[in-house]
């Protein structure tokens, strides 16, 4: 059962423009929430997190989004840059040591 | 800092044999852990660690064995590797006791298996 689901495999945006990537998840005992970047050939690396207490938090040009009656979170990336290219992973998680991840969503930024 | 290691970066194994994948970190973290990536599946937790001498079953052990006799090594050993292995696999550590909110995972480079 996936848990957490990013419903978009793939997104391409023009440089500098916004990017949204969206992730819904079934599970209302999540109360942690994290986006992790992966480029090719590396480990997914953390990027931003937010606790289920809140509902917005931003870091930069990353700012994260949580719609608990909604069950939704978005990351978005503005402005969007060409180095953001990569894999972004949704993960939730309720107990500390069973993070749940989706299954990506390739970013693909024009220059 | 190497943070995260993760041998071998490729393999390919028969049906039916066994091999260990080794991890190793050097940032004295607690926590560590197992995932595998596959298509369209996300990454999946295998097998735990919060410490020296526990370890404890994630979403999908079956057919995989781990133990954690130093803070810095976490081997996990596929006992008789099956096509359905086939994945890319991930070594991750955290500094707490746990992966949450204040201490996310550092992920290894991962190890590419290939199970024909």
């Amino acid at each position: 059962d996936q848990q957490v689901k990013q419903n978009s495999p793939s997104l391409s945006v023009q440089e500098g423009r916004i990017s949204i990537l969206n992730c819904d998840y079934t599970n209302s005992m999540f109360d942690y929430f994290l986006w992790y970047k992966k480029y090719p050939a590396e480990g997914p690396t953390f990027l931003i997190s937010i606790s289920s207490i809140k509902d917005k938090n931003e870091d930069g040009r990353f700012t994260v989004f949580l719609n608990k009656s909604a069950k939704h979170l978005s990351l978005h990336i503005v402005p969007s840059q060409p180095g953001d290219s990569a894999v972004y992973f949704c993960a939730a998680s309720y107990n500390n040591n069973d993070m749940r991840f989706g299954a990506g969503t390739r970013l693909t930024v024009k220059p | 800092n190497a943070g995260v290691t993760q041998t071998p970066k490729f393999q390919v194994l028969k049906t039916g044999q066994s091999m260990t994948l080794q991890c190793a970190q050097d940032m004295n973290h607690e926590y560590m852990s197992w995932y595998r990536q596959d298509p369209g599946m996300g990454l999946r937790l295998i097998h735990y660690s919060v410490g020296a001498g526990i370890t404890d079953q994630g979403e999908v052990p079956n057919g995989y064995n781990v133990s954690r006799s130093t803070t810095e090594d976490f081997p996990l050993r596929l006992l008789s590797a099956a096509p359905s292995q086939t994945s890319v696999y991930f070594c991750a550590s955290s500094p707490g006791r746990t992966s949450s909110y204040n201490s996310p995972l550092h992920f290894g480079n991962g190890t590419r298996l290939t199970v024909t």
